[in-house]
C-alpha cells in the first residue's frame, strides 16, 4: 500500500461534529476513488474524482457527505454532523488514468468512530 | 443489488494444499476482474487481474479463472502458505469505471 497516503489513521468524533479525511494519491496518479467499509461488509464505492472534478458520486449519501480533489493538495472527504452509522473504515484509492483497465492502489484507510 | 458475490465468508486449508476462492457476478457488462488481499488494519492490496477476453491468468502461486458463461471467477493459490491468511476480495468493473467489490472471504492457512 506504499504510495497512497491517508490521514488520520484513526479519527474519533462525537455525534454532530464534522469529520475530514485526507488522501494523497500515488505520485503521477490524478484519479482518486473513495470507498467505505462498514463492519462485516465489503468495500462500497462512494465517489470518483479527478483534479478539480467530480466524475461519479453515485455512491455518496445525498446529505452530509462531500468530496473534493483540488488542483493543489490532497483529496478531502468531508462528513458533516456525523452519526453513529458513519462509523466505518474509509479507504482512498488512486490510479493514473480512469480510461483503461488498471488496478487501483489503496491507502491503509481512516477508521472513523462516532461516539 | 449485490452485483458481485462471494458466498463463502471463510475458508480454512492446510499449508501446502490448494486454496480455491470463488466469486459470482450478475452484470454481464463487467469486463475486468481483480482479486485483492487485505490484512487487518491495512488497505486492500492488488493481487491479480483478468480481462474478459481471457479465461485464465497466472502469476506465480496465484491463478485466476474466468467462466463468462457462468459469470463465475475463482482464485487458486497453490501451494498455500500461512502468510496467505487474509481476507480476499474479488472486484469487477466496466472498462475504466469504478470497482464493485464482493463481501470478502477470510482465508486461514493452518501450519
Amino acid at each position: 500500500n506504499a504510495g497512497v497516503m491517508q490521514n488520520p489513521r484513526h479519527l474519533v468524533r462525537r455525534r454532530g461534529q464534522e469529520a475530514r479525511l485526507r488522501c494523497s494519491p500515488m505520485k503521477g496518479h490524478s484519479h482518486v476513488y473513495w470507498y467505505r467499509q462498514l463492519p462485516e461488509e465489503g468495500l462500497k464505492f462512494m465517489v470518483y474524482l479527478q483534479k478539480e472534478n467530480i466524475i461519479d458520486e453515485s455512491g455518496m449519501p445525498k446529505e452530509r457527505f462531500s468530496a473534493e480533489f483540488p488542483k493543489e493538495g490532497p483529496s478531502i472527504l468531508r462528513i458533516q454532523q456525523v452519526v453513529r452509522g458513519d462509523s466505518a473504515a474509509y479507504f482512498c484509492a488512486s490510479s493514473p488514468s480512469g480510461r483503461e483497465n488498471s488496478p487501483l492502489h489503496f491507502g491503509n484507510g481512516t477508521r472513523l468512530t462516532v461516539t | 443489488d449485490q452485483q458481485v458475490k462471494q458466498n463463502s465468508p471463510s475458508l480454512s486449508v492446510q499449508e501446502g494444499r490448494i486454496s480455491i476462492l470463488n466469486c459470482d457476478y450478475t452484470n454481464s457488462m463487467f469486463d475486468y476482474f481483480l482479486w485483492y488481499k487485505k490484512y487487518p488494519a491495512e488497505g486492500p492490496t492488488f493481487l491479480i487481474s483478468i480481462s474478459s477476453i481471457k479465461d485464465k491468468n497466472e502469476d506465480g502461486r496465484f491463478t485466476v479463472f474466468l467462466n463468462k458463461s457462468a459469470k463465475h471467477l475463482s482464485l487458486h493459490i497453490v501451494p498455500s502458505q500461512p502468510g496467505d491468511s487474509a481476507v480476499y476480495f474479488c472486484a469487477a468493473s466496466v472498462f475504466g469505471s469504478r470497482l464493485t467489490f464482493g463481501e470478502g472471504t477470510q482465508l486461514t492457512v493452518n501450519p
